[in-house]
């Protein structure tokens, strides 16, 4: 079982360059979630996704977008990046969107931006 | 409480003893209680979710309550294994008119056992 697959594993990127972070799940989840983990806090939500075409912000989405064309995947875009978003990046899914669902996470990507 | 807390940041047990951490979390407007287990390297396993206040769940050596009027749960760990060791996040989820779906996570009890 595949799960939740993250990819790249790291990248490095200079500031001012884009890219774009694939997730894809095959548990046939309808909720998918895109965090960042930055040293000494918790997980902050940026976007979330209730389904295929629909995608919401969270609590800190300025500087990246998403969409959601296909129930399978949920890919995260940053289109000027700057250093303080050098982070660690996750992609979460849930069966539905009721938060009392476990949250099915993939292995993470290392972003720095230099 | 506004954010969700965990305490203490870091704690280093001895092989063979038992331990226990502390989630606080708002108690208004109180949907569930999520717990983590997060190895290095590895991506957050989910252990526990929680939405009744009393509730009390078990996985093995590992339990946790929940007091959803204070505003509290309590991870507890049986006779800690070096597999143990760990990052355990918890998180809350709140209702609201905008929907119950998302989580704020707590910054996590970073474990550690001693063999």
């Amino acid at each position: 079982n595949a799960g939740v697959t993250q990819t790249p594993k790291f990248r490095i990127l200079k500031i001012g360059q884009s890219m774009t972070l694939q997730c894809a799940q095959d548990m046939n989840h309808n909720y998918m979630y895109w965090y960042r983990q930055d040293p000494g806090m918790g997980l902050k939500l940026i976007y979330y996704s209730v389904g295929a075409g629909i995608t919401d912000k969270g609590e800190v989405p300025n500087g990246y977008n998403v969409s959601r064309s296909t129930t399978e995947d949920f890919p995260l875009r940053l289109e000027l990046a700057a250093p303080s978003q050098t982070s660690v990046y996750f992609c979460a899914s849930s069966y539905v969107g009721m938060g009392n669902q476990p949250q099915h996470f993939g292995d993470g990507t290392r972003l720095s931006i230099l | 409480i506004l954010n969700v807390e965990q305490s203490p940041q870091s704690l280093h047990v001895q092989e063979g003893d038992s331990t226990n951490f502390t989630c606080s979390f708002p108690s208004s407007n109180f949907y569930a209680l999520h717990w983590y287990r997060w190895e290095t390297a590895k991506s957050p396993e989910a252990l526990f979710v929680m939405t009744l206040n009393g509730d009390e769940k078990k996985k093995g050596r590992i339990s946790a309550t929940l007091n959803t009027k204070e505003g509290y749960s309590y991870l507890y760990i049986k006779g800690s294994q070096p597999e143990d060791s760990a990052t355990y996040l918890c998180a809350s989820a709140r209702t609201s008119n905008f929907g119950n779906e998302k989580l704020t996570f707590g910054t996590g009890t970073r474990l550690t056992i001693i063999p």
